[in-house]
């Protein structure tokens, strides 16, 4: 069974552009989540999805993020513009339930320079 | 609201020895606890979790947790490391978010690094 894949892994983009990270999650996981890390600090909540609704983006930092999940399969999160205090890992997860095991991707690394 | 503090950034300690990973939450209401570990280059994965029950939860790889409700920890150890075990390892919460969801909060997470 193929586990939560993100994509790009690793993006460097300049201030004022715009990137798009996507999350696979496990096939029939309902939930799926945003988590950022920034600078080795915390793994910090993004939002979360229960099939295409949000059911909660409280985390989000702020109008230049915007997560969708269109059909309730794959996830994206796109960011527009840039800015330099976005540069972070980002990570996906998935879980059947809403309380249950989250499975992580590998995470996908934004530089912005 | 729930936060998690991990009191060590980096862990180093010697092979076979072993080793304790701190941990420390503060909740208004139940929550369960888990602890992650991240290799280099791959994703967050579950180590071990605590939903109900016994206070002594074993893992993979040979972890334990116990988790102490009075002095609100949940101290990760391991009685012998290996240099496989050396990685980041995560403590975190999930407790309800003012929107009524679950959701997980981290720790700031510890570097463990074995040497031969």
């Amino acid at each position: 069974e193929a586990g939560v894949t993100q994509f790009p892994s690793h993006s460097v983009i300049e201030k004022g552009q715009t990137v798009t990270l996507r999350c696979d999650p496990i096939s029939g996981h309902d939930n799926l989540y945003w988590y950022r890390r920034v600078m080795g600090k915390e793994i910090k909540f993004l939002l979360h999805f229960v099939k295409e609704s949000k059911q909660d983006e409280s985390g989000m930092p702020n109008n230049r993020f915007l997560a969708e999940r269109t059909g309730g399969t794959y996830s994206t999160l796109k960011v527009q513009p840039a800015e330099l205090e976005d540069s972070g890992v980002y990570f996906c997860a998935s879980s059947q339930f809403s309380a249950g095991e989250l499975f992580f991707g590998e995470g996908s690394r934004l530089t912005v320079l | 609201a729930q936060s998690v503090t991990q009191l060590d950034s980096q862990v180093p300690v010697f092979e076979e020895a072993p080793v304790e990973l701190r941990c420390n939450y503060s909740s208004s209401v139940s929550v369960y606890l888990f602890w992650y570990v991240q290799y280099p280059n791959q994703g967050l994965q579950l180590l071990l979790k605590y939903l109900s029950g016994s206070t002594l939860v074993k893992g993979i790889n040979g972890f334990e947790a116990e988790f102490n409700k009075s002095q609100t920890s949940f101290h990760l150890r391991k009685p012998s490391v290996h240099i496989s075990d050396t990685a980041e390892y995560f403590c975190a919460v999930s407790g309800l978010r003012d929107t009524g969801r679950r959701a997980l909060t981290f720790g700031s997470g510890t570097r463990l690094q074995v040497q031969p």
